[in-house]
């Protein structure tokens, strides 16, 4: 699976767009991007994934530029519970497993 | 009506004891998993089921042993605890086929003394 790059750590304004970016610069065309969040001392969750077209969901949108070497996860009106360790994740559709990098850490202020 | 349960929560213990986690899912999903999560926050697969049987099996040592009795429960057996094997274990579960999206437990912080 290729490797993703993402920042540390982010910060939000409450009520604003957040957006968080990937870099995956050696993504091959049969893999896809999944972002997944943990809140704290919380499990994983699935937000959403896409492979080569925008993507939009009740949770978020994903946006993969055109080569496909980075995508950005948006959270159009962050909130204090966004909070959380975003991470970005690319693999084979039908691969067996995730493997989670550090991620990035949001903090939504007020 | 919890999705993925784990028990228990917590569980603090003496280095050299056998301790086991249990994991249910009543979600219908046929894949089970048990992810390790250390102290540096990095979140590793461990074992993976499907259909009680073993697909993935990462470098575990051998102490630790999952057992599948149904498509509903995957628990995990760990023998003589070490002081490395504090960490919160994560169990998961999906679809076939559906692997990327994972519904997770709420966890089981473990500490070994």
């Amino acid at each position: 699976d290729a490797k993703t790059t993402q920042p540390t750590s982010m910060d939000c304004a409450e009520g604003r767009a957040a957006n968080l970016p990937c870099n995956h610069s050696t993504i091959s065309g049969n893999e896809y991007v999944y972002w997944y969040r943990q809140i704290h001392s919380q499990g994983p969750q699935y937000i959403i994934h896409g492979l080569k077209n925008n993507e939009t969901n009740e949770m978020a949108s994903l946006i993969i530029t055109e080569d496909r070497k980075s995508s950005t996860l948006i959270l159009p009106h962050a909130t204090l519970r966004d909070t959380a360790v975003y991470y970005c994740i690319v693999r084979v559709e039908y691969g067996n497993k995730l493997v989670f990098g550090a991620g990035t850490i949001l903090r939504v202020k007020s | 009506d919890t999705a993925v349960s784990q028990t228990p929560k917590y569980l603090v213990t003496q280095m050299g004891n056998d301790k086991s986690i249990k994991c249910e899912q009543n979600l219908g999903h046929d894949t089970m998993y048990w992810y390790k999560q250390d102290s540096k926050k990095f979140l590793k697969i461990m074992f993976s089921y499907n259909n009680k049987e073993l697909i993935i099996n990462e470098t575990v040592p051998n102490r630790f042993s999952p057992k599948s009795p149904d498509k509903a429960h995957l628990n995990l057996h760990i023998n003589s605890l070490e002081l490395g094997d504090s960490a919160v274990y994560f169990c998961a579960s999906s679809q076939m086929g559906r692997a990327y999206e994972q519904y997770f437990g709420p966890g089981t912080r473990l500490t070994v003394t």
